[in-house]
């Protein structure tokens, strides 16, 4: 059974910082890799993925994966209040389609 | 704006009463997902269909838990006999497949009291 864990649980950052967030997962097997967003009262909404061992970047946003380690991670550069909101990873396991969501990390971009 | 629609976006159902709530997937979707999400902001999955036909769901679903995605209808939700810890909001999310990104709905948020 796939766990998926994030960290930390809440952050409050300062506008213009730089953002990291965890997400570990327990399947070697999984095979796709995505954070969520869910601004406040919204619908949730893909950010980014990744399939494969590396880091790739969209903007502000830079997502590395390494599945030796069972982890991977999203950074935010130049964090920006309207950044603020809840951030879900997702990893789909090798066995099944299943798209399982991590425990979530709350942040908050203070101007 | 979220294309998959779900509703009602609020249910309130006292103890012991059936519970239920739809989603019309995104245009083309075949993949539909549901979700509930409680108050701490932790997401379970309970089901996922491909088309009409279920491809997995948990135990939980399969006890109180009904739901269908009938062709040319609405998917549906349903709780047969509501408790206080199915209090949560219960999210719909389709896919082109299953490895693409999911879109979801605004959520029905359940409130049994």
């Amino acid at each position: 059974q796939q766990n998926v864990q994030q960290s930390p649980e809440s952050l409050i950052v300062p506008e213009g910082a730089r953002t990291s967030l965890n997400c570990t997962f327990s399947d070697s097997a999984s095979q796709y890799f995505w954070w969520y967003r869910q601004h406040s009262g919204k619908a949730p909404k893909a950010l980014m993925s990744i399939f494969s061992n590396g880091e790739k970047e969209e903007g502000r946003f830079t997502i590395h994966l390494n599945k030796a380690s069972l982890h991977f991670s999203l950074h935010i550069r130049d964090s920006q209040p309207s950044d603020s909101a809840l951030y879900l990873c997702a990893v789909r396991g090798g066995s099944g389609n299943k798209l399982i969501f991590g425990t979530g990390t709350l942040l908050s971009v203070k101007p | 704006n979220s294309k998959v629609i779900q509703t009602p976006r609020y249910l309130v159902k006292g103890q012991g009463q059936k519970a239920k709530m739809r989603c019309i997937p995104e245009k083309g979707h075949p993949v539909v997902f549901w979700y509930q999400q409680n108050k701490n902001n932790e997401f379970k999955f309970l089901i996922n269909f491909q088309n009409q036909e279920v491809l997995q769901q948990i135990d939980m679903t399969e006890k109180r838990f009904s739901a269908e995605c009938p062709s040319n209808s609405p998917c549906s939700l349903e709780i047969q006999s509501s408790e206080a810890g199915d209090s949560a909001l219960y999210l719909c999310a389709s896919s082109l497949t299953g490895n693409e990104r999911l879109f979801f709905g605004h959520g029905t948020k359940l409130s049994v009291l």
